[in-house]
């Protein structure tokens, strides 16, 4: 049983389309996270959702839009993809604000053409 | 400044070695420090946390902890071809609104040589 999954695994799309990424977790956390992982392997926190409430929100384009339906669910909508935006994304959960450590997803690997 | 660093590496060592791998951070106030492993194409695995000062052993993992030099290291004894993979670590510092976020270094690959 998957204690926190994300679909899809890969997704290829064209410039220019919006896709959306999900995430379910099954832990009984109250955060959830978005990371990007560049072609340099760095990861970088993008946005993070504590009971559905938006708490960190990083210097990210606004194309990018999360939505936390609720705790146990995150989820990633694009808009207007671009080639830059190729990366895996990975989510993540916590007990509280990560003191603990996070779980994360399996990743999505996303290539734009 | 970067505000958790460490050498990307390729660090090798052989079968059997101890593998040292060292991070420092930029955040005095930072209260927990982890070490994730990520093997290529997967996701991070949490393998260690710390927040005292001091050393936090598990198995063959060791997690060095000193507050006051910002430094977190991990020593991994009896070192295995499967301990190959990129090592990140990650400290929980505060964050913009009094949020706390956990921040990666860019990760050290460590090469276990048979």
């Amino acid at each position: 049983d998957t204690a926190v999954s994300q679909t899809p695994k890969y997704l290829v799309t064209q410039m220019g389309n919006d896709k959306s990424i999900k995430c379910e977790q099954n832990l009984g956390h109250d955060t959830m996270y978005w990371y990007k992982q560049d072609s340099k392997k760095f990861l970088k926190i993008m946005f993070s959702y504590n009971n559905k409430e938006l708490i960190i929100n990083e210097t990210v384009p606004n194309r990018f839009s999360p939505k936390s339906p609720d705790k146990a669910h995150l989820n990633l909508h694009i808009n207007s993809l671009e080639l830059g935006d190729s990366a895996v994304y990975f989510c993540a959960s916590s007990r509280g604000q990560g003191y603990y450590g996070y779980t994360f997803g399996s990743g999505t690997r996303l290539t734009v053409v | 400044q970067k505000e958790v660093e460490q050498n990307s590496g390729p660090l090798s060592v052989p079968e059997g070695a101890i593998a040292s791998l060292n991070c420092t951070y930029s955040d005095r106030g930072s209260q927990s420090f982890f070490w994730y492993r990520q093997y290529s194409g997967k996701s991070p695995e949490l393998i260690m946390f710390i927040y005292s000062n001091g050393d936090k052993e598990d198995g063959r993992f060791t997690a060095q902890l000193n507050k006051a030099s910002q430094y977190v290291s991990l020593l991994i004894r009896d070192s295995q071809p499967s301990d190959s993979a990129t090592y990140l670590c990650a400290v929980n510092m505060g964050g913009s609104g009094g949020y706390q976020k956990v921040t990666f270094g860019i990760g050290t690959k460590l090469q276990v040589i048979p």
